[in-house]
């Protein structure tokens, strides 16, 4: 089993529509959980970082966290063609202090 | 955010040459840093973790005499691809933690990649 999984899409949404990225992971001792997004050709940019169970909303953009569940996702409001990317999860694991845990990341598709 | 640079961003090389890329921290101190590999249509492969002042602790299957990683300041860690190979053709891309004060726990900014073409 992965450690960190997502759909790989993939995802196709209507401009203007709320996009839904998944993430799940296996370390119940995880404690830090961010999500990456990374244009063809670019390096991965942080956008949304989540430590506690719950939402957090920055702009269009929302993580849920239910460590109980090990889940955790990343909701995108008013999607727009810009926000097409493939969208990475990464979690922190205990044990680990500094190293993030991919997943393999999901392809998102925002059609004008 | 903070910010990480690399350079070279792009570098074409003969087959058995060596090449040598840098990674800084520009507004920051990085104590560690890490070292991911990314071939065409698949996601982030951890190479090795930068340690500043230590050796590097490499991930398995990944040789540490061909990717040798030095970390010799708060600010700057090298990879060198040593004989290069086409093979070893990717985009290499570096990532730093912030642990100064006032730095939001755990967060990694990444450098924007240096693509390898090696003929």
């Amino acid at each position: 089993q992965k450690e960190v999984e997502q759909n790989s899409g993939p995802l196709s949404v209507p401009e203007g529509a709320i996009a839904s990225l998944n993430c799940t992971y296996s370390d119940r001792g995880s404690q830090s959980f961010f999500w990456y997004r990374q244009y063809s050709g670019k390096s991965p940019e942080l956008i949304m970082s989540i430590y506690s169970n719950g939402d957090k909303e920055d702009g269009r953009f929302t993580a849920q966290l239910n460590k109980a569940s090990q889940y955790v996702s990343l909701l995108i409001r008013d999607s727009q063609p810009s926000d097409s990317a493939t969208y990475l999860c990464a979690v922190n694991s205990a044990g680990s202090a500094r190293q993030l845990t991919f997943g393999s990341g999901t392809q998102l598709t925002v059609l004008p | 955010g903070a910010v990480v640079s690399q350079h070279p961003s792009w570098v074409i090389c003969k087959s058995g040459t060596s090449v040598k890329i840098e990674c800084r921290s520009l507004d920051f101190q990085a104590t560690t840093m890490f070292w991911y590999r990314q071939f065409p249509k698949q996601s982030l492969m951890l190479m090795a973790t930068s340690n500043e002042g230590s050796k590097a602790t490499y991930e398995q299957g990944v040789e540490k005499d061909k990717f040798l990683i030095n970390h010799a300041s708060l600010t700057l860690s090298t990879l060198t691809v040593t004989s290069a190979h086409p093979e070893d053709s990717s985009f290499y891309i570096c990532s730093a933690k912030d642990t100064g004060q006032g730095a939001v726990y755990n967060e990694q900014f990444f450098g924007p990649g240096t693509r390898l073409t090696v003929l």
